[in-house]
């Protein structure tokens, strides 16, 4: 069963505007991590969240947590077009060391 | 470094046939993966091996076997494939977490599996 679930489902954005993705999980979770996929590749490790951080940022990205909500959004701001990809979520269970779980994804889309 | 590496990249086989995916990583990693991903799905956890020497049920194991041939290379195996098994099949490797925090998960380029 997914754990992380993305909203929105596609996001299609101008160069130069910022781009929010949410995810929402059901259970206690160790982190979170934010993955992308471009099209027909592996995914890439974006940034991890841990269960006691807020906020986090890495270059054009902030990441924040609320456990209390059990959401996480993700923010990427003045996009490129080589930031057009699928964006997933992965939550590790509280208690583990190893097992993610992915949520669906959101496709965005940067127009140039 | 290579990081993950899978083999094939593509592979076309016909219901009942078998086959086994290759996986290895340069890494040092102690924890390797076998996910599934399917349009819509997102990626789903068919089997993990948290160290070498051992092996266990992800989310959606049903049809498959693994191997964890040594610390580098982890073997996906279908014994008899069905058309549902049709899917992209992606291997990871991470550390083991704990005081490094090292979470997060490399991936391979994927096997794109077509079952006809």
């Amino acid at each position: 069963s997914q754990q992380g679930e993305e909203d929105p489902q596609a996001l299609s954005i101008q160069e130069g505007e910022n781009a929010t993705m949410n995810c929402s999980y059901k259970t206690s979770i160790n982190n979170l991590q934010w993955y992308r996929q471009n099209s027909g590749r592996g995914l890439v490790h974006l940034i991890l969240i841990r269960s006691n951080e807020r906020e986090k940022h890495s270059g054009r990205l902030r990441v924040t947590l609320d456990t209390s909500k059990k959401s996480s959004s993700l923010l990427i701001t003045a996009s490129r077009a080589a930031d057009t990809a699928s964006y997933f979520c992965a939550t590790m269970p509280g208690g583990s060391n190893y097992k993610l779980t992915f949520g669906k994804g959101t496709l965005l889309t940067v127009n140039p | 470094n290579a990081g993950v590496t899978q083999t094939p990249k593509f592979q076309v086989l016909k219901t009942g046939q078998s086959m086994t995916l290759q996986c290895a990583q340069d890494m040092n990693h102690n924890s390797m993966y076998w996910y599934r991903q399917d349009p819509g799905m997102g990626l789903r956890l068919i089997y993990y091996s948290a160290s070498e020497g051992t092996t266990d049920k992800g989310e959606v194991p049903n049809g498959y076997n693994v191997s964890r041939l040594n610390k580098r290379e982890f073997s996906l195996r279908l014994e008899s494939a069905a058309p549902s098994q049709t899917s992209v099949y992606f291997c990871a490797s991470s550390g083991s977490g704990g005081a490094d925090g090292s979470y997060e998960q490399y991936f391979g380029p994927g096997t794109r599996l077509t079952v006809t």
